[in-house]
C-alpha cells in the first residue's frame, strides 16, 4: 500500500529538548518537503529535499534541522532554539516536473510544548 | 498584502447547494494552481490541479483567470461530506536546487447543513 507515513501522530517536548519527526514514503518520489501549520495561517516551508544527500532551507528553517540519506526517509528535527514549536507539522513529496509537479501530503505530527 | 489571499468563511450551506469559492494571487509568475481540501486535524488532501483555463471533475469546477489573478472553485449538489476546510494553493519555479514553489492560502471553511 503505497504512502507517506508520519510518526508519532502526537508529539510532546520539554523545553530544551530536541526531538525528531518521522517521515517516509513508499512511492518513489525524489523530492520531499516539511511544512508547518498554525492556527490561521497557510502552510509555511520548513526544509525541503530534491534528491538524497542534499537538502535546502525553507521559508522558516530556524530552529530544524533534517538529513536525506536514504530516498524514501526525511527526519525532521526540532531543536531547543525552535522558540515557538508547537503546531501541526506535514509532511510531502512530490511527482511530476516542471509546472505539473504535485506535492501530497503524510498525515502529520502534531507537536506539544510541555 | 498577502501572495494568496483566500475569504475565510465559514460558508454555511444546505445541502444540495451550489457554492463559490474566490482565492486571489499577487505573483504573476504563477504557473499552476492546486485546490486542496482540508478536513478538521488532518492533512491536506489534492482536490483539483489548474494549469490552463478550468478543470473540471464531477461535481467540482475550477476556473482559472490569469489575467485577473483570480482562480475559483465552485461545488455543485453539495454534499455533508464536502464540509471541510479548502486550501488555494499557488505554485511557481523558483526553489534553490530547483523544484516549485507552493505558496498557501489560509483556507476556507465550508459547512453543508441539512
Amino acid at each position: 500500500d503505497g504512502g507517506i507515513t508520519q510518526s508519532p501522530k502526537y508529539l510532546f517536548r520539554k523545553e530544551g529538548q530536541n526531538v525528531t519527526l518521522s517521515c517516509e514514503q513508499n512511492l518513489n518520489h525524489d523530492a520531499m518537503y516539511w511544512y508547518r501549520q498554525d492556527p490561521g495561517q497557510g502552510l509555511r516551508l520548513i526544509y525541503y529535499s530534491q534528491i538524497v544527500n542534499d537538502f535546502q532551507k525553507g521559508d522558516i528553517a530556524e530552529g530544524y534541522s533534517v538529513s536525506r540519506e536514504k530516498k524514501e526517509s526525511f527526519p525532521l528535527t526540532v531543536t531547543s532554539a525552535q522558540k515557538n514549536p508547537t503546531a501541526f507539522y506535514l509532511c510531502a513529496s512530490s511527482i511530476g516536473s516542471g509546472f505539473r509537479e504535485t506535492q501530497y501530503f503524510g498525515p502529520g505530527t502534531r507537536l506539544l510544548v510541555l | 498584502r498577502k501572495e494568496v489571499e483566500q475569504d475565510p468563511g465559514p460558508f454555511n450551506v444546505p445541502e444540495g447547494a451550489t457554492v463559490a469559492f474566490n482565492c486571489t494571487y499577487s505573483n504573476s509568475a504563477s504557473q499552476s494552481f492546486f485546490w486542496y481540501r482540508q478536513d478538521c486535524r488532518k492533512e491536506p488532501k489534492l482536490l483539483m490541479s489548474v494549469y490552463s483555463s478550468g478543470n473540471e471533475d464531477g461535481r467540482f469546477t475550477a476556473q482559472l483567470n490569469r489575467a485577473s489573478q483570480y482562480i475559483s472553485l465552485l461545488i455543485r449538489d453539495s454534499k455533508l461530506s464536502d464540509s471541510a476546510t479548502y486550501l488555494c494553493v499557488v505554485s511557481r519555479w523558483g526553489l534553490t536546487g530547483g523544484g516549485n514553489k507552493l505558496t498557501f492560502g489560509t483556507g476556507t471553511q465550508l459547512k453543508v447543513e441539512l
